[in-house]
């Protein structure tokens, strides 16, 4: 696709369980960023991959989140555990190389944990 | 602690005249700024950035300044049009790191025909 895709759009999950959101950057964007968007909040990191490693993972609340991005492509963040608290819009952005050039954003994926 | 600060929740214009949205910093190791246009239910898109090296750049209707020493940025869009109604966030970062942005909270642009 043209733009970076985010999928599903929505997710409602009970406390306690597992969810997992896809990111699908640009095609040849080797830098890409997930984000959360709690309401009235701006965006708030919380990982960057540079190809398939982890460059920054100083984001993430705790050990309850993990990301991975094996083939330097699409990536999937995982929550385990879920609670309340980690409901949110979470987005993806990719770019060429970091953020200094432009980042491109998904439309996001709003979580809602009940 | 916020290091990127959008004091103004919201901002109303009339059509045709001058919006100014307004951003401040406080950590000085950042030396590059964005501003991002958001629409309901869509992610945010960019709109135009700034070099620590500047202190103005423009884009069509849109122009961004930079104070350093007041560790200061804004956005001037002239003239404003009802399409540009939106959430405005504004963007920091540090080259040469993991150049992850750090957001304002965003000001809601309402834009009056």
């Amino acid at each position: 696709g043209a733009g970076v895709s985010q999928t599903p759009s929505n997710k409602v999950t009970e406390k306690g369980k597992y969810v997992e959101l896809r990111c699908d950057p640009i095609s040849g964007h080797t830098a890409l960023y997930w984000y959360r968007q709690s309401l009235g909040q701006g965006p708030e990191f919380l990982i960057y991959f540079q190809g398939t490693g982890a460059a920054d993972d100083s984001g993430l609340p705790n050990d309850r989140f993990f990301a991975v991005r094996p083939e330097g492509s699409v990536s999937t963040l995982k929550i385990q555990r879920t609670e309340r608290g980690d409901s949110a819009v979470y987005l993806c952005a990719s770019s060429l190389q970091g953020a200094n050039t432009e980042a491109f954003f998904g439309q996001g994926t709003r979580l809602t944990v009940v | 602690d916020q290091q990127v600060k959008q004091n103004s929740p919201s901002l109303s214009v009339q059509e045709g005249r001058i919006s100014i949205l307004n951003c401040d910093y406080t950590n000085s190791m950042f030396d590059y700024f964005l501003w991002y246009k958001k629409y309901p239910a869509e992610g945010p898109t960019f709109l135009i950035s700034i070099s620590s090296i500047k202190d103005k750049n423009e884009d069509g209707r849109f122009t961004v300044f930079l104070n350093k020493s007041a560790k200061h940025l804004s956005l001037h869009i002239v003239p404003s049009q009802p399409g540009d109604s939106a959430v405005y966030f504004c963007a920091a970062s540090r080259l040469g790191g993991s150049e992850k942005l750090v957001f304002g909270k965003g000001t809601k642009l309402t834009v009056n025909p």
